[in-house]
């Protein structure tokens, strides 16, 4: 029943690691998205997919790579782990790319990543 | 560009008492506005919405009125309750580019009993 559901929604890792998040959507939404949320709260974009095509990537280290199978899933994975990139990564899905106004994004609870 | 700036939190108050969370944007033209709650360990739910200068979007006995002349879409509520303790963020959704939605820095609320 879930409409954004992630995988795993914790992750405890050793620097250095590559690990993976994923992310899949049931409501039929063409458009998917990747934040990250820092210790402050603070909600950075860093991709998003239409339709499986990237869209926007904003300035994130490429030892970052999304990856759209399909439209219902937007996976991210992550190389080479460092400590500053321990956070709560979000995902979260919008109906298309024009709805966003009307409807805003439907997000998912969430994955608390830790480097150690 | 476009942002969002809210108050800075944490907004401590007791039960029953009335809340209001400061937010003003910068975007060209009028973007739509959002109010998004995040409780804790979950993610974001859209609380409430307004699409158009002086729309005012409610739910859950929280307001929030489309102020084009300020800029500003403050949340409102004439009284809060212990379960309302989350994080609030403001947002708006871009008119260029990707039009995506750019958030405000997240207000923590307290509420005691």
């Amino acid at each position: 029943d879930t409409a954004v559901s992630q995988t795993p929604k914790y992750l405890v890792t050793q620097m250095g690691n590559d690990k993976s998040i994923k992310c899949e959507q049931n409501l039929g939404h063409d458009t998917m998205y990747w934040y990250k949320q820092d210790s402050k709260k603070f909600l950075k974009i860093m991709f998003s997919y239409n339709n499986k095509e990237l869209i926007i990537n904003e300035t994130v280290p490429n030892r970052f790579s999304p990856k759209s199978p399909d439209k219902a899933h937007l996976n991210l994975h992550i190389n080479s782990l460092e400590l500053g990139d321990s956070a709560v990564y979000f995902c979260a899905s919008s109906q298309d790319l024009a709805s966003v106004g009307a409807f805003g994004y439907t997000f998912g609870s969430g994955t608390r990543l830790t480097v150690v | 560009g476009n942002s969002v700036t809210q108050m800075e939190g944490p907004v401590t108050l007791s039960e029953e008492a009335f809340l209001t969370i400061n937010c003003t944007y910068t975007a060209t033209g009028y973007p739509s506005l959002f109010w998004y709650v995040q409780y804790p360990g979950e993610g974001l739910q859209l609380l409430l919405k307004a699409t158009k200068a002086d729309d005012k979007g409610s739910n859950k006995g929280f307001e929030a009125t489309y102020r084009k002349e300020t800029t500003s879409f403050h949340l409102e509520k004439g009284s809060v309750q212990v379960s309302d303790s989350a994080v609030y963020f403001c947002a708006l959704r871009e008119n260029t580019g990707f039009q995506k939605l750019v958030f405000g820095t997240g207000t923590r609320l307290l509420v005691s009993p």
